[in-house]
């Protein structure tokens, strides 16, 4: 199974600033389409999650473009600008290219 | 709007059997494939496997090979989870999840497993 490696496991920062998480997996992402299916979800307290990102970049629909993704192969990263009180929470990064599916365990984001 | 919308919370015994919907709106059913997903109280997320809405082929994850079974009623837009011989470790959140994007989830169905 894919591995995901998911850092760091919590942050607490400021309303207003900027945060980044990583994701790194143990194999390639790349699926034989030539596109990478690694997906960024946010799980609110109490709520189910909630994809922000799909395939690396793209924005959910709905998503503020405060979020933005980058990354390649098996390097990952989500950036949040300008965190906002509704951004709390625990993000997952999660690869859907290789079976079975994987998920990161989590970063918690709390706010100061 | 897109939604998938699960069954209510389930309180059962060890040994007995439950079946948990997840019924879809607001799309063409057998257009996306179907994810299941656990999650222990306070734990992360953990893949069950998934359900292909055009064939009703099921494919499970190594862990949950054995006591689940996914199905569907296609005419009813509507997926299933069905977890025998349930054990005490079965207590959790299972979630329904769209496509190979994970673009929609169900609000999660409650499951608590206890003599």
């Amino acid at each position: 199974d894919v591995v995901m490696t998911q850092t760091p496991p919590s942050l607490s920062v400021a309303i207003g600033q900027s945060v980044s998480i990583s994701c790194k997996s143990s194999q390639s992402l790349v699926y034989s389409d030539g596109k990478t299916y690694l997906h960024w979800l946010l799980q609110s307290p109490g709520r189910s999650p909630k994809r922000l990102i799909y395939q690396v970049s793209n924005l959910g629909s709905g998503v503020p473009d405060r979020f933005s993704g980058t990354g390649s192969q098996k390097d990952f990263t989500l950036k949040i600008s300008r965190v906002e009180a509704e951004d709390l929470g625990v993000y997952y990064c999660a690869q859907t290219t290789h079976f079975p599916l994987t998920f990161g365990s989590g970063t918690k984001l709390e706010i100061k | 709007q897109i939604q998938l919308v699960q069954s209510g919370p389930e309180l059962k015994k060890p040994g007995e059997s439950l079946k948990i919907s997840c019924k879809a709106s607001g799309y063409t059913f057998t257009d996306y494939a179907m994810q299941w997903v656990k999650q222990a109280p306070g734990k992360g997320l953990q893949y069950m496997g998934w359900i292909n809405t055009q064939t009703g082929k099921p494919t499970y994850a190594d862990d949950f090979k054995e006591r689940f079974v996914f199905s569907l009623e296609t005419s009813a837009s509507t997926a299933y989870l069905q977890i025998n011989n349930l054990k005490n470790e079965d207590t959790a959140t299972y979630f329904c999840a769209r496509g190979l994007d994970l673009g929609t989830w169900g609000q999660g169905a409650s499951v608590t497993v206890s003599s």
